[in-house]
């Protein structure tokens, strides 16, 4: 079964902390996977994409690994701001006879604190 | 920047009553998406289309579920008679080609 897990399911850090978020996937066959920031009632914001071939991919303070051995990923946080604070979401798109499907991960609710 | 626009950003509507939520997804998009978050919840796949029909769509998305690009600009989905668990955000979403992007989500109160 496609599935998509996160941890932790939540995350209290000071601001001016590093964090990182985890996402371990069984989705197959594998297209791409992707971070989003979802604010509390707005539409997920997307961070990074991150295709089979990509180990690694930044965004500003965000980076993101992929390993597709394992099929895990991680979303790092450098400096945390308290705008930061929000719900990361992990999403694994798969293909199959050219319709895509997106597998959405529970999130990991980051608070940062002053 | 181009984005996505929902409408209304929340609908209130009694049980069993027929509710239309609007997206003008970005203008040269060719892929339009719709999903759901139930409060507290994950967000949830519902249905996906391209060139003019439904190409996947999902458990949740039954008969009493419909989908209509009326006019080449907005995107609607269609509720026929609303239960109590079909209140949710409802995020419409588009692509060019790889990189989605969501709209702000109409809030959808069913009482």
């Amino acid at each position: 079964k496609n599935q998509v897990e996160q941890s932790p399911q939540s995350l209290i850090i000071l601001e001016g902390k590093n964090c990182t978020l985890q996402c371990n996937y069984t989705v197959s066959p594998f297209s791409n996977l992707r971070w989003y920031k979802q604010d509390t009632g707005r539409g997920p914001v997307s961070l990074t994409i991150m295709t089979f071939s990509e180990n690694t991919k930044s965004n500003g303070r965000y980076t993101a690994t992929l390993d597709a051995d394992t099929k895990q990923s991680s979303l790092h946080i450098t400096a945390s701001q308290l705008s930061d604070s929000a719900s990361y979401i992990c999403v694994v798109s798969t293909s199959t006879s050219g319709t895509y499907k997106y597998i959405f991960g529970t999130g990991t609710r980051l608070k940062v604190l002053a | 920047e181009p984005e996505v626009t929902q409408t209304p950003s929340h609908q209130v509507t009694q049980m069993g009553q027929e509710v239309i939520l609007r997206c003008v997804p970005i203008s040269n998009h060719l892929y339009f998406y719709w999903y759901r978050q139930i409060l507290g919840q994950k967000v949830e796949f519902l249905v996906s289309f391209y060139n003019n029909e439904i190409s996947e769509k999902s458990e949740i998305f039954d008969d009493q579920f419909s989908v209509e690009r009326p006019d080449g600009s907005n995107f609607t989905l269609k509720i026929r008679s609303t239960k109590l668990e079909d209140s949710a955000m409802y995020f419409c979403a588009s692509r060019p080609g790889g990189l989605q992007f969501f709209g702000p989500g109409t809030r959808l109160t069913v009482l």
